[in-house]
């Protein structure tokens, strides 16, 4: 049984570019969630993906939009960065018949 | 809307010493109640989870927390801490019957000394 993974572990961006975060959810799970955990916060829900929908989303902005493909895995898009944005963002799946999430490592985003 | 706190933000316990980490949450109805943990530059690590049944729930690692609904807390705890247990803990919950998103508190800063 695999974990979530993520990629890339980190990441440089500058001011108003464009940014992509991908996840792979653990083997089973059907349901995708975002959260951005900036330094020394808790983490904050983006929004969740469950059988391609979006399933709900938390107070962000709609430059922070998601993908979920027909193999569960997910992206995380994020437009006209804001050095605000800088943040670990952590990927969690889980499947629809429990409150197992599994998270990944993360991706640490640093915007210059 | 729900909320989670975590008073402390750093606990200090000696190695062999009983530890608690305290979590209080404000959401109507009985929610679903978890604990993680992160160890520097990782993501979470799931300890425990309260879904229903038994106050007292066993985790991961020893740990183990305990429900209470008249306090609407649920603590976390550990006989016999271990300097391997020094991370940053959180607590977490969802509403039940609500949106399957966790809401986390602001986490405590675990140090074992040995």
């Amino acid at each position: 049984e695999t974990g979530v993974t993520q990629s890339p572990t980190h990441l440089i961006k500058t001011r108003g570019q464009q940014v992509t975060l991908r996840c792979s959810s653990q083997s089973g799970h059907n349901t995708v969630s975002w959260y951005q955990q900036a330094l020394g916060q808790g983490p904050q829900f983006i929004f969740q993906y469950y059988r391609e929908e979006e399933n709900g989303r938390g107070n962000f902005p709609p430059r922070f939009s998601g993908l979920q493909f027909p193999n569960y895995s997910s992206e995380l898009n994020v437009n006209a960065l804001e050095l605000d944005d800088s943040a670990l963002y952590l990927c969690a799946s889980s499947s629809e018949d429990n409150y197992g999430y599994t998270f990944g490592s993360g991706t640490r985003l640093t915007v210059v | 809307a729900q909320s989670v706190a975590q008073p402390e933000d750093q606990v200090n316990v000696a190695e062999g010493n009983p530890l608690t980490v305290k979590c209080t949450y404000s959401v109507s109805g009985n929610p679903y109640l978890f604990w993680y943990v992160q160890y520097p530059n990782r993501g979470l690590q799931f300890l425990l989870k309260y879904i229903t049944g038994d106050n007292l729930v066993k985790g991961s690692y020893g740990f183990e927390a305990e429900f209470n609904k008249s306090q609407t807390s649920f603590h976390l705890k550990k006989p016999s801490a271990l300097v391997s247990d020094s991370a940053l803990y959180f607590c977490a919950v969802i509403p039940r019957g609500g949106r399957r998103a966790l809401t986390f508190g602001s986490g405590t800063r675990l140090q074992v000394q040995p």
